[in-house]
């Protein structure tokens, strides 16, 4: 069945440091892409998506682009802030309600 | 507008008891879900509705009922709660013909 699987964390990382947080994913078709996240106490919110091979989405100057030939949609950012610390979920729409999440992973940024 | 809202935000009940969890959107949206959020298995289906009146089983439905009377609300019902189901709750909607889900802020659950 499909599944998306991410790296696990916590990753840590100082302020302005570079992000990467993997994510692959196995699906029939060509699904709909996504990274969402979560504040501490909130619910889940948009990040960013993509809906086509080479699509890149971007958000709050996150980034990541839809690789059908290696199946992945990495989250990149160029400079964090401490502001990002949050968890960051991977997510695939196969269409008519049916959204697979990653188990999701924890960042902190510290001053 | 008030996007998608849960009641309560925190609730502790007894092996035994039952409950229900409220959740409510003011968007018109088709397409309502529950999730249940467990530590290092990301967010799990429980149950959906694709309209009043429709609703269907998701990964995990043993234990939960939901019914959908109206576009705007979506219960869903704990009929004996067990202490595996201690988890937070999630309620999601998403318009037709949308891939994207709006979530509401939760229910932290916690059954004894």
């Amino acid at each position: 069945g499909d599944s998306v699987t991410q790296m696990e964390g916590p990753v840590t990382l100082s302020e302005e440091a570079f992000l990467t947080i993997n994510c692959t994913y196995t699906a029939t078709g060509y699904p709909s892409l996504f990274w969402y996240v979560q504040y501490p106490g909130e619910g889940l919110q948009l990040l960013l998506k993509a809906t086509k091979a080479d699509d890149k989405g971007s958000n709050k100057g996150f980034e990541a682009t839809y690789r059908k030939e290696t199946t992945s949609f990495h989250l990149e950012k160029g400079s964090v802030q401490v502001s990002d610390s949050a968890v960051y979920f991977c997510a695939q729409y196969g269409g008519y309600q049916k959204v697979t999440f990653g188990t999701g992973t924890k960042l902190q940024v510290i001053p | 507008n008030a996007g998608v809202t849960q009641t309560p935000k925190f609730q502790v009940l007894k092996t035994g008891q039952s409950m229900t969890l409220q959740c409510a959107q003011d968007m018109n949206h088709e397409y309502m879900s529950w999730y249940r959020q467990d530590p290092g298995m990301g967010l799990r289906l429980i149950h959906y509705s694709v309209g009043a009146g429709i609703t269907d089983q998701g990964e995990v439905p043993n234990g939960y009922n939901v019914s959908r009377s109206t576009t705007e609300d979506f219960p869903l019902r704990l009929l004996s709660a067990a202490p595996s189901q201690t988890s937070v709750y999630f309620c999601a909607s998403s318009g037709q013909g949308s891939d994207t889900q709006y979530f509401g802020p939760g229910t932290r659950l916690t059954v004894l």
